[in-house]
């Protein structure tokens, strides 16, 4: 079964820094890393997807890919107070399947 | 954007007793999806059903049944309700797989087991 790692399982940056979370599967089926974010007392959001080696951008956010380690990564640049919430990694084989990993709480500091 | 909704929001049931959590989406999408999420932790898989009449078992599906009469509709049934089984649940829905598989999410039903 696969297993998803996220870290840190919990991150303070202040407003206007720069905020990093990890994530590593443990299947090498794993095709497609999902993000997705969900502020307190709500529901999941896809935040972003990457599927490729290599780095997408998206405003402020930006995740970065390395399928040989099966290692993603999220960058929040110019973190908000409104950023605050808790990350969570799904990995994806292809299956229509999500295994998604406990999470990181975000809390950004004004 | 996709909706879907689930009912009841909240509930409160006692131990022994059958609950059933129902969703409906509206986006016709062919997969669905109950994930429950403890305090503090991420989703985990219990069913999910890749169209009308097919459900299959997730990661987590002791304890629970799941029903999908038609596209939109499917659901979530705890036949003897255990205090271990209050939790939030989430129901979502996709189409396809891979680059295409995103999934959205109902607001969630809280339930407590007494």
């Amino acid at each position: 079964q696969q297993k998803v790692q996220q870290s840190p399982e919990s991150l303070i940056v202040p407003e206007g820094g720069m905020a990093s979370l990890n994530c590593t599967s443990s299947d090498r089926n794993v095709d497609y890393f999902w993000w997705y974010r969900q502020h307190s007392g709500k529901s999941p959001k896809m935040l972003m997807s990457i599927f490729s080696n290599g780095e997408k951008e998206e405003g402020r956010f930006t995740v970065h890919l390395n399928k040989a380690s099966l290692h993603t990564s999220l960058h929040i640049r110019d973190s908000q107070p409104s950023d605050s919430a808790l990350y969570l990694c799904a990995g994806d084989t292809n299956t229509g399947k999500l295994t998604f990993g406990d999470g990181t709480v975000l809390t950004v500091k004004p | 954007e996709a909706a879907v909704t689930q009912s009841p929001r909240n509930k409160v049931a006692v131990t022994g007793g059958k609950v059933t959590l129902s969703c409906n989406q509206t986006n016709n999408h062919n997969n669905m999806y109950w994930y429950r999420q403890d305090t503090g932790h991420g989703l985990r898989l219990i069913h999910y059903s890749y169209g009308a009449g097919s459900t299959e078992k997730g990661d987590i599906p002791d304890g629970y049944k799941a029903s999908r009469p038609s596209q939109e509709n499917f659901s979530l049934i705890l036949e003897l309700a255990t205090p271990s089984q209050t939790s939030v649940y989430f129901c979502a829905s996709g189409d396809a797989r891979g680059a295409l598989a995103e999934q959205f999410f109902g607001p969630g039903t809280r339930l407590t087991v007494l």
